[in-house]
């Protein structure tokens, strides 16, 4: 596609449960990034994968998050034993390469917005 | 720790006025900076962006300003529009780890 696509687009869930969001980044980009925007708050960093590096996690809030990008490309959320804080929108970026090409190359998906009931 | 800081999170303008968004980080080390614009249900996209190298960059209506001993960076928007309604973020990219860090948002509305 033309762009970073995202799924699903909303999500009910209930608390405890696991869930899973798909990033589907532009093709030919090695930088991808998620990001987690909570009602009221500003963008707040999870996980960036670059090229066949080891992911940077620093941004994972807890253990019952993680992600995981398979063959460079798609990459899956997933948020285990899902809590009512989790509750936000779920965003991905992508962009041709990290180091070197600034930070204007870096384009958003839609976002999925996750609502733990 | 919040490195990148955007104070206000709200600011009110009238139409064809002057917008001043302003933003504050913590780290010299920061080498490139950006404005972000995102509409309700959508993602954001890119406005503006500097290098540490300058202190300012127009384009059209929007100029960034970088103030690096002052660790600031503003975007004006002038004349502003009803369009220009949105939440703004500003960013800071870290050649080093390859990772963009934002602040919190600044909803600008811009009444008619």
């Amino acid at each position: 596609g033309a762009g970073v696509s995202q799924s699903p687009s909303n999500k009910v869930t209930e608390k405890g449960k696991d869930v899973e969001l798909r990033c589907d980044p532009i093709s030919g980009h090695t930088a991808l990034y998620w990001y987690r925007q909570s009602l009221g708050q500003g963008l707040e960093f999870l996980i960036y994968f670059q090229g066949n590096s080891a992911p940077d996690k620093s941004g994972l809030p807890s253990d019952r998050f993680s992600a995981e990008r398979t063959g460079g490309s798609v990459s899956t959320l997933t948020i285990q034993r899902t809590q009512q804080e989790d509750s936000a929108v779920y965003l991905c970026a992508s962009s041709l390469g990290g180091q070197g090409l600034g930070g204007n190359t870096i384009y958003f998906g839609e976002g999925s917005w996750l609502t733990v009931v | 720790d919040q490195q990148v800081k955007q104070n206000s999170p709200s600011l009110s303008v009238q139409e064809g006025r002057i917008s001043i968004l302003n933003c504050d980080y913590t780290n010299s080390m920061f080498d490139y900076f950006l404005w972000y614009k995102k509409y309700p249900a959508e993602g954001p996209t890119f406005l503006i962006s500097i290098s540490s190298i300058k202190d300012k960059n127009e384009d059209g209506r929007f100029t960034v300003f970088l103030n690096k001993s002052a660790k600031h960076l503003s975007l004006h928007i002038v004349p502003s529009q009803p369009g220009d309604s949105a939440v703004y973020f500003c960013a800071v990219f870290s050649g080093n780890t390859g990772k963009l860090i934002f602040g919190q948002g600044t909803t600008l509305q811009v009444k008619p």
